[in-house]
Order: structure tokens, then sequence, then C-alpha cells
């Protein structure tokens, strides 16, 4: 089973509320990833897990953050909203030995509003 | 860092016809390549999967070529048909110890029947 799931599928937040978003795998993957993307744009990597290590891009270090309590599951959270934010959260996971091969998840459609 | 160009962003061709979208990468360092398929409000599906060492790979109804010279990639649907109509997206790898991704903006390609 490659399969990635996603939760919630689209989520609608205010500006300035919280909004966490959930990831989970089954496949036993050490790194987990999560993207955002916007229309017409390429998916932006944000952070990744590898196994309870988190490395958060340079750019968006204070927007976003994450939580991996176990290794299934992985966390996106986003402390306050702001419109800029509406886009698909992708999540994805990959093994070291499998060449870091990232499968991903259908994907999260957030509206901010 | 990494940056990657995918042209054309919209394609268009007839059933039986061949579709070829190109991704051109800045490091040379890069050394591994993918191409992802997405259809609608589907997850992004591994193609396949490229190697430095390798030039060309065929897949099912698909050639996909990797030029380090000129650190071009390019993925050839060798006659569409209307099921290839989707989005691809290449994505490249640099860096051995981070599994990150940069991808391209995508191309979103349809086969008229």
């Amino acid at each position: 089973d490659t399969t990635v799931k996603q939760n919630p599928r689209y989520k609608l937040a205010r500006v300035g509320k919280p909004v966490n978003l959930i990831c989970s795998q089954t496949m036993n993957h050490d790194t987990m990833y999560w993207y955002q993307k916007k229309p017409n744009q390429a998916p932006k990597l944000l952070l990744f897990y590898y196994d309870k290590i988190l490395n958060r891009e340079a750019d968006t270090f204070e927007k976003f953050q994450s939580s991996r309590p176990n290794n299934s599951f992985c966390s996106l959270y986003i402390g306050s909203a702001g419109l800029e934010y509406s886009a698909m959260y992708l999540c994805a996971s990959s093994r070291r030995d499998n060449q870091d091969t990232q499968y991903f998840g259908p994907g999260t459609r957030l509206l901010v509003l | 860092g990494e940056q990657v160009e995918q042209r054309p962003p919209h394609l268009s061709v007839r059933e039986g016809d061949s579709a070829v979208i190109t991704c051109t990468y800045t490091d040379p360092n890069s050394y591994y390549f993918f191409w992802y398929k997405q259809e609608p409000g589907a997850s992004l599906q591994l193609l396949m999967k490229v190697f430095s060492s390798t030039e060309i790979n065929e897949g099912q109804g698909f050639t996909v070529l990797l030029n380090k010279k000129d650190k071009r990639l390019s993925l050839n649907l060798t006659a569409a048909h209307p099921g290839d109509s989707a989005a691809y997206f290449c994505a490249v790898k640099t860096g051995a110890n981070t599994g990150k991704l940069t991808f391209g903006h995508g191309t979103i390609l349809r086969v008229h029947p």
C-alpha cells in the first residue's frame, strides 16, 4: 500500500485563526514532507521530518510548524492564518533506501477568508 | 539553489500525436530526476525516476530523456490518448543528505479525441 492520507481534504479558515492539517502513511517511511502549491506555481517545500528531526525551509521558517508524534503521522500547523496561506497543501513521504522517491497524498485545499 | 524551468505550461494535442514536455535545471550536482502525473482531484503519481547514469528510460507509452550536458530532462508521450490528459510535473533532487525536491511549475496536457 503506497497510500498517503490527508485530512481534511478541504479546510475553510478565518484570518488570524489557527489551522492544523494532518497526514498519515503506513509504509514505515522515515521521511515526511509538506509542500505548498498555489495555482500555476510549482509545489514548494515547506518542511520535512527525517525520523524525529524537523527541517524547515529558511524562507518559511516562521510561518509553519509541524509535529510528528510517531512514524506514521505528521501535522502542519499555522498559528495565525493569513489570506496568503490559501493554497493546496501536499504531504509526501519517502524512504532513504529507495532514493527518496516521494509518494504524495491527495492534498488539503485551504481557503482563508 | 536549484531552479527548474518547465515548458510548456499548457499543451493540447490530438489523440495519437506525440506530446513533449521539457524541464531544464541549473545545479550540475542534481542527480535524481522524477516525472509525476496528477489527474484532477488525485495525488501526484510517480511516472518514472531517472538517475544520473541513465539517459533514456522507456515506460508504458512514454520516453524520458536526460541530457546531463544541457541539464535538460524531457518527457515524450509517443502516442497520446485522452487518458493521458493531466498535469505533469518534473522534479529534481539535489543533495545527498536531504530528500528535497525542486519542482517545475507543471504542464497541463489536454489530449483531444
